[in-house]
């Protein structure tokens, strides 16, 4: 059993290069999010899906995109990247059922100079 | 701007001793969650306390709520070095169960 799954898990860009980052989970749950983490801080909600289709924003959603054509996909894009989004990226799943936790994945670490 | 805050920042014991780690949050709550990080890894759900949950238990873990202080704490009983890590407590409100993170307490256990 997977959970969830991130590619890739290192990334370096330069300055207004774009990317995708892909999650995968095969828990069929019906939510979905991702958040970033920078150096001694919490998680902070980026995006998050209800849903296949369905997409809304999180506390910080600038600067990026998401995407949840397939229930158990929900892809990041950064379309111009900038040094401030150099951080750890995680995804997260959820069923939609009260009070059930979130199942994360091992992240992201991503470095844009 | 983060809705947890958690104290302390950063706590070192000895194995086999208790660890103590506090959250406060700033709004009312559908539940609050524990989450454990080892370096260089995702969180890993410990605990979950429903807002009208008082205290829980899962093996060595103690969690309590406080909706009335807006705080919760996690006792980590007989500490061993494998729970060198970061902890994490993440408050949900609404629909979509959002987590808004505390910043974390490293706790460091010494042999």
């Amino acid at each position: 059993n997977a959970g969830v799954t991130q590619t890739p898990k290192f990334r370096v860009l330069k300055t207004g290069q774009s990317m995708t980052l892909l999650c995968a989970q095969d828990m069929n749950h019906e939510y979905m999010y991702w958040y970033r983490q920078d150096p001694g801080m919490g998680l902070r909600l980026i995006h998050y899906s209800v849903g296949e289709g369905t997409t809304a924003k999180g506390e910080v959603p600038d600067g990026y995109n998401v995407s949840r054509l397939k229930k158990q996909n929900f892809l990041l894009g950064l379309e111009s990247a900038a040094p401030s989004q150099t951080s750890v990226y995680f995804c997260a799943s959820s069923s939609r059922d009260t009070d059930q936790p979130q199942h994360f994945g091992d992240g992201t670490r991503l470095s844009i100079l | 701007s983060q809705q947890g805050e958690e104290d302390p920042q950063a706590l070192s014991i000895q194995e086999g001793e208790n660890a103590t780690m506090n959250c406060s949050y700033k709004t009312s709550i559908n539940n609050l969650q524990w989450y454990r990080q080892n370096s260089g890894r995702g969180l890993v759900h410990l605990i979950l306390i429903r807002s009208n949950e008082r205290e829980k238990h899962s093996g060595r873990l103690r969690v309590t709520l406080d909706t009335s202080k807006k705080s919760s704490s996690l006792l980590i009983t007989a500490s061993r070095a494998a729970d060198t890590a970061s902890y994490f407590c993440a408050t949900s409100k609404g629909g979509a169960q959002k987590l808004v993170f505390g910043q974390g307490t490293r706790l460091t256990i010494n042999p």
